[in-house]
């Protein structure tokens, strides 16, 4: 049974840049959830896609968009990259019934901008 | 604002000793609760989670968790560690679980736990 899987691994992009991450959800998992992980931080929640709709997001500005397909695999774009936005891009599966409240981690993409 | 706590940053014990990482909330109602555990250069596992029902939780690898309402609490313990338990571990909440959360996990800053021989 796969797990969560995430690409790439590794990116490096330059300020003012454009990135887009990607993420398969656990299988039978229909909702995907992204997290920004600051060096020494703890995760921060991004925002929430369930049925192809954000349902639920934090506090970060509208450069960070997001898409879920059919298939339910997700995409984090990120527009006008700041250095500041370097960190590891975690993304978690769980179940949209929210029977559990689980969330299913991937391993991350470590994103450097310079 | 709603938070997690965990007290120390980091925690070093002896092969063998007892681990208690503690770990604090900020709500008067009793949010859902989650631990997790990080080792380097990789995503979360989950380790163990509290929703209702028994306080005392038990997870992977002999972890075990207490839910003290009266003290908002959900400290990590156990009874002996392995070096294998070197790693970092984060303290998680749902809060309005089963109102308008539909699943945002707020964390704490983490616990890096260090085993020494």
């Amino acid at each position: 049974d796969a797990g969560v899987t995430q690409s790439p691994t590794h990116l490096i992009k330059t300020r003012g840049q454009q990135v887009t991450l990607r993420c398969s959800p656990k299988s039978g998992h229909d909702t995907v959830s992204w997290y920004q992980q600051a060096l020494g931080q703890g995760p921060q929640f991004i925002f929430q896609y369930y049925e192809e709709e954000e349902r639920q997001r934090g506090n970060f500005p509208d450069r960070f968009s997001g898409h879920q397909f059919p298939n339910y695999s997700s995409e984090l774009n990120v527009n006008a990259l700041l250095l500041g936005d370097s960190a590891l891009y975690l993304c978690a599966s769980s179940l949209g019934d929210r029977s559990s409240y689980e969330q299913y981690f991937g391993p991350g993409t470590r994103l450097t901008v310079t | 604002a709603q938070s997690v706590t965990q007290l120390g940053s980091h925690v070093s014990v002896s092969e063998g000793a007892l681990v208690l990482l503690r770990c604090n909330y900020s709500s008067s109602v009793p949010p859902y609760l989650f631990w997790y555990v990080q080792y380097p250069n990789q995503g979360l596992q989950l380790l163990l989670k509290y929703t209702t029902g028994a306080t005392l939780v038990k997870g992977i690898n002999g972890f075990e968790a207490e839910f003290k309402k009266s003290e908002t609490s959900f400290h990590l313990t156990k009874p002996s560690a392995h070096m294998s338990d070197a790693a970092e571990y984060f303290c998680a909440v749902i809060y309005n679980a089963g109102g308008t959360s539909y699943g945002k996990l707020t964390f704490g800053q983490g616990t890096i736990l260090t085993v020494h021989p």
